[in-house]
This record gives C-alpha cells, structure tokens and sequence, in this order.
C-alpha cells in the first residue's frame, strides 16, 4: 500500500539556519503530495502540495519538489525563523484519494 | 470562508463511557475526515465519509463508528471507552476536486481517566 517515510526528528536550528526535511513515499500511480505544518495546540494546516513530477510547491518561503524519480519530497527552507518551530508532516494522496502522512518532524528554532 | 470548525474542544470521560465528537467541515465541502492523533502511534486515519456514505476506514476496532448527515456535517462515535483513547481527534474537509488536500479542524482533546 502507499506509505510516506520522513525523517525522524526532533531537528534544532539556530534562526536563519537552512532547513531540511526528508520524505520519500512509496505509492501506486501517481500520488499528489502535500507538507502540512501543526502548531501547538492547533491542527493541521496545509503548507504546501504538488500533484505532478517536478511540480514545486512553495509557501512561506519553504519549497518541495515533486520528484518521481527519486520518489521524493523534501522540504526546504533558505532562512528559518524561531515562528517556524512547530511540526511538520509529509503526506501523499493515492490514485483512491486515501491520505497517508508520514510520522511528523518536529522543528525547533532557537534565536 | 469559514474553516472546520470541530466540538467540543476538550472532553474528559471514564473508562467505559461513550462520546460523541462533531465536525463541521468548510462550506461545500462534501468529505470528511477522521483521524487519531497521539504522541506514540502519530496520525492515524480513522474513516472518510463523502455524501454520507463512508468511502474509506482504517485500522480500528467497531467501537469507533462515525456518520456524516445531508449537509456534510459529521459525527464519531467511541463505544466503551479505554484508556488508550485519550487522543487529539483531528477532522479535516475537503471538496475533493482534485488533489485531496485537506483542510483541518483544531481537534478535539479527549481524555479517558
């Protein structure tokens, strides 16, 4: 079935560091995919999606790129901020419209 | 347009008591979706109903059960309440043209003592 690996955190940055966030998934067809980011106390909100190779989404100044070929979806930050510190989930939508998120990287951001 | 919006907030039952949680998803969206979230076992899916009819289910036992009415709201049931439900349960909405993003209610935190 379809799956989403991330990788595990928690991840701890200086302000203004580079972000990266690791997701690979594993799916049938061709899945769109979404980074969502929950901050304490809040659900879900939807950051960013892509729903074709090489498709890159962007919001906020975080960025991912579709990537078939490597079936990846990272998510990447130039310059974080200490308001950026929540958690991040990577999730796919399959070919059933079933939504498979990965188990969440946890971000602090330390001034 | 306003968001999913989910009641209550907070719940605290005891162990073999049941609970009923509602969601009402954005305007014109006709999916709904129910998830556990704990710190252990992460987000888990629960159900999707779309026009009343549950269209997805995860790996959870029968005493969760949900149901969603004419106008797309939704409800979920837990039956015989364990300890181990205490969770976040997330909702989330979506008008499924494409993409399946979803949008997220604030939760309700249930605590079973």
């Amino acid at each position: 079935g379809n799956s989403v690996t991330q990788m595990e955190g928690p991840v701890t940055l200086s302000e203004e560091a580079f972000l990266t966030i690791n997701c690979t998934y594993t799916a049938t067809g061709y899945p769109s995919l979404f980074w969502y980011v929950q901050y304490p106390g809040e659900g879900l909100q939807l950051l960013l999606k892509a729903t074709k190779a090489d498709d890159k989404g962007s919001n906020k100044g975080f960025e991912a790129t579709y990537r078939k070929e490597t079936t990846s979806f990272h998510l990447e930050k130039g310059s974080v901020q200490v308001s950026d510190s929540a958690v991040y989930f990577c999730a796919l939508s399959g070919n059933n419209n079933d939504m498979r998120f990965g188990a969440g990287t946890r971000l602090t951001v330390k001034p | 347009k306003a968001g999913v919006t989910q009641t209550p907030r907070y719940l605290i039952k005891t162990r073999g008591q049941q609970v009923t949680l509602s969601c009402s998803p954005i305007s014109g969206h006709r999916s709904v979706s129910w998830y556990q979230q704990t710190p252990g076992q992460g987000l888990q899916f629960l159900f999707e109903y779309f026009s009343e009819t549950q269209r997805n289910k995860g790996n959870f036992p029968g005493r969760f059960s949900g149901r969603q009415f004419s106008n797309s709201r939704s409800e979920m049931n837990v039956s015989t309440l364990e300890l181990g439900d205490s969770a976040l349960y997330l909702c989330a909405s979506s008008s499924r043209d494409g993409g399946y993003e979803q949008y997220f209610g604030p939760g309700t935190r249930l605590t079973v003592t």
